[in-house]
Formats: C-alpha cells, sequence, structure tokens
C-alpha cells in the first residue's frame, strides 16, 4: 500500500531534550516536506527536500533541523524543543515538486512539549 | 504573493442542510492548481479535489461538488444533505509554479453537523 508514515504519533516531552520524528514513504518520491498545523493558523511548511542530499527551509523552520541522507526518508529533528513547537506535524510526498503533483500526507504527529 | 482566504471560521449546520464553504485565493500565475482537503476529528488530512487553473467545470461528486470562478478567484465547496459524518475542518490550499513552491493553505473552516 502507498504511503507516508510517521512516528510517533503522538509525544509529550519536556523543555530542550532532543527529538526526532521520523518520516517514511514507500512510493520511491523526489519531494518530501513538513508542516506545522497549529489553530487558526492552518498548515505552514517548516522545511522541504527535492531530492536526496537537497533540502531547503519553507516558512516557519526556526528550531527544526531536517535531513534527507536516503529517498525515502526524511527525519524532522529538533535539538532543543521549546512550548511553541508543540503542534501537529505533517510529513507529506510527492512525485516531484508540488506544484504540478499531488502530495500524499502521513497522519499527522501531535507534539506537546511541556 | 499566493495567498488563501477561507473566511469562514465555523460553520454550524443541522443534518441535511447544504453548507457551502467558501474559499478565495490570490496568485499572480496563470497556472496553478486548487485543493480541498478534509480534516475529520482523528487529525488525518483526506484529499478532497484538486482543480488545475485551466479547467473551470464545476465537479460533483456524490453529495459534494465544487465552484470554481476564475472571475472571482473562488473555489468553493458545498456539500448536499449534510451529515454527521462531514464534521471536520476543511482546508483549501494552492499550490503555483516553480516546482518546490509549497503548498500554501488557507486557516480551515471547522464545519459541525449536528444531528
Amino acid at each position: 500500500e502507498a504511503q507516508v508514515t510517521q512516528n510517533p504519533r503522538y509525544l509529550i516531552t519536556v523543555t530542550g531534550k532532543k527529538l526526532t520524528v521520523t518520516c517514511s514513504q514507500n512510493m520511491n518520491h523526489e519531494y518530501m516536506s513538513w508542516y506545522r498545523q497549529d489553530p487558526g493558523l492552518g498548515l505552514r511548511q517548516i522545511y522541504y527536500s527535492m531530492n536526496v542530499e537537497v533540502t531547503d527551509k519553507g516558512d516557519v523552520p526556526e528550531g527544526y533541523k531536517v535531513s534527507r541522507k536516503e529517498k525515502r526518508n526524511f527525519p524532522l529533528i529538533l535539538e532543543s524543543p521549546s512550548p511553541n513547537q508543540t503542534s501537529l506535524y505533517f510529513c507529506a510526498s510527492s512525485i516531484r515538486g508540488p506544484s504540478y503533483n499531488l502530495q500524499f500526507f502521513g497522519p499527522g504527529t501531535r507534539l506537546t512539549v511541556l | 504573493a499566493q495567498k488563501v482566504t477561507q473566511a469562514q471560521t465555523e460553520i454550524s449546520v443541522v443534518e441535511k442542510e447544504d453548507v457551502t464553504l467558501d474559499c478565495v485565493y490570490e496568485t499572480r500565475d496563470t497556472t496553478y492548481y486548487l485543493f480541498w482537503y478534509k480534516q475529520p476529528p482523528s487529525g488525518e488530512l483526506v484529499f478532497l479535489i484538486r482543480r488545475n487553473s485551466f479547467d473551470e467545470q464545476n465537479e460533483i461528486s456524490g453529495r459534494y461538488s465544487w465552484n470554481f470562478q476564475k472571475s472571482t478567484s473562488s473555489f468553493n465547496f458545498t456539500i448536499t444533505a449534510s451529515q454527521v459524518v462531514d464534521s471536520a475542518v476543511y482546508f483549501c490550499a494552492l499550490s503555483e509554479p516553480p516546482g518546490n513552491t509549497p503548498l500554501v493553505f488557507g486557516k480551515g473552516t471547522r464545519l459541525s453537523v449536528i444531528a
């Protein structure tokens, strides 16, 4: 089954404790991205990757890191999480860039930083 | 710059009523795509429709229909005979060239359908 998976689905952590949210897709997609969703703000892009070893900032990259060492994986790293990073996070992938290609979204990761 | 406005923050309707969710977009490109996604209480994003800027035909899928009007930069979504299972947050989104330009989402409309 073609899908985007994220782990964990739910995470409660404390300020400053490094964490990684994994994202994996099995569709051989070149493009992957991370969004965060906050009440009243919709979804905003954090980082994206056009292909392996190619990543770039989205609209709200501060406090996040990503890597794209393999085509299928695109982990989101919070080196020192803060309460303002409490949010619902979505990973997405598409064959190529999102302009013309349908993006497939993961199930979401609900993160709470205390 | 591209922008999507969903002016209706929350809507409540009684089951079997028709409801229209508004979406107004801004873009300088002549080539772009518009999307609608549904986010049920479980939290996942469910793709509903994609429409490119050259296709202004309205679309109907069961109880769902979409009205795309370039003249008013709107892409409205109507649910006919609403059901409780339609209760969700609905997002309208826009994408345009170049290839790495992200989807731009509206802030969403929360629809509550009351039995």
